[in-house]
């Protein structure tokens, strides 16, 4: 079946640094990708997407590619900020038979920037 | 515009109790979810609504979790009796359908948190 997986967190960065959170996944079909962001108290927000092989999805200074032939959608950015810390997920909606628009998400990976 | 309401944001029940929970989608979207996203998980669907119809429930317990969209816009989740491993936070989404299913954007609520003693 369809999955997505993360890497583990947290991530603990310093302001300015950059930033990667791995995303692989697994899918028939030809998935939509996408990186939702859940700050602290708050719901699920898109941060940036991406619907076909080789788009770039960017947001926000956050970026990411889909790259069909590693089945990855790596997010990165340049230099992150304190009010960047929250939790990241990446998801697949499956475009396949069902296309029922679904998400299925990964495990979220905690990021922590410290000034 | 104003976005994916939900309510109440907490809730806290003992084991064997009943709870509802409640959302109002984005005004003119016809696809409707509801999703558990269990404490360091990644949220999981329960169930899909097109309108007022069921679309996927394949995931829900359906022997204690019930769901309906009456008239195509607000939708109630049930659970009854709830279990010590319902405590989650039930996340409701909207969906405008204009276009292809996979590629349109999911909104979200603030989520429900729900705490089962």
């Amino acid at each position: 079946g369809n999955s997505v997986t993360q890497m583990e967190g947290p991530v603990t960065l310093s302001e300015e640094a950059f930033l990667t959170i791995n995303c692989t996944y697994t899918a028939t079909g030809y998935p939509s990708l996408f990186w939702y962001v859940q700050y602290p108290g708050e719901g699920l927000q898109l941060l940036l997407k991406a619907t076909k092989a080789d788009d770039k999805g960017s947001n926000k200074g956050f970026e990411a590619t889909y790259r069909k032939e590693t089945t990855s959608f790596h997010l990165e950015k340049g230099s992150v900020q304190v009010s960047d810390s929250a939790v990241y997920f990446c998801a697949l909606s499956d475009r396949g038979s069902s296309n029922t628009g679904k998400l299925i998400f990964g495990q979220g990976t905690t990021l922590q920037v410290k000034p | 515009e104003a976005g994916v309401a939900q309510s109440p944001r907490y809730k806290i029940i003992e084991k064997r109790q009943s709870v509802a929970f409640w959302c109002n989608p984005i005004s003119g979207h016809a696809t409707l979810y509801w999703y558990q996203q269990i404490l360091g998980q990644g949220p999981k669907l329960l169930i899909q609504f097109q309108n007022n119809g069921v679309v996927d429930d394949s995931q829900l317990p359906k022997d204690r979790f019930s769901a309906e969209r009456l008239k195509g816009v607000d939708s109630t989740l049930k659970i009854q009796p709830a279990k010590l491993e319902d405590s989650a936070v039930y996340l409701c989404a909207s969906r405008n359908s204009s276009g292809s299913f996979g590629t349109d954007t999911q909104y979200f609520g603030p989520g429900t948190r729900l705490t089962v003693l």
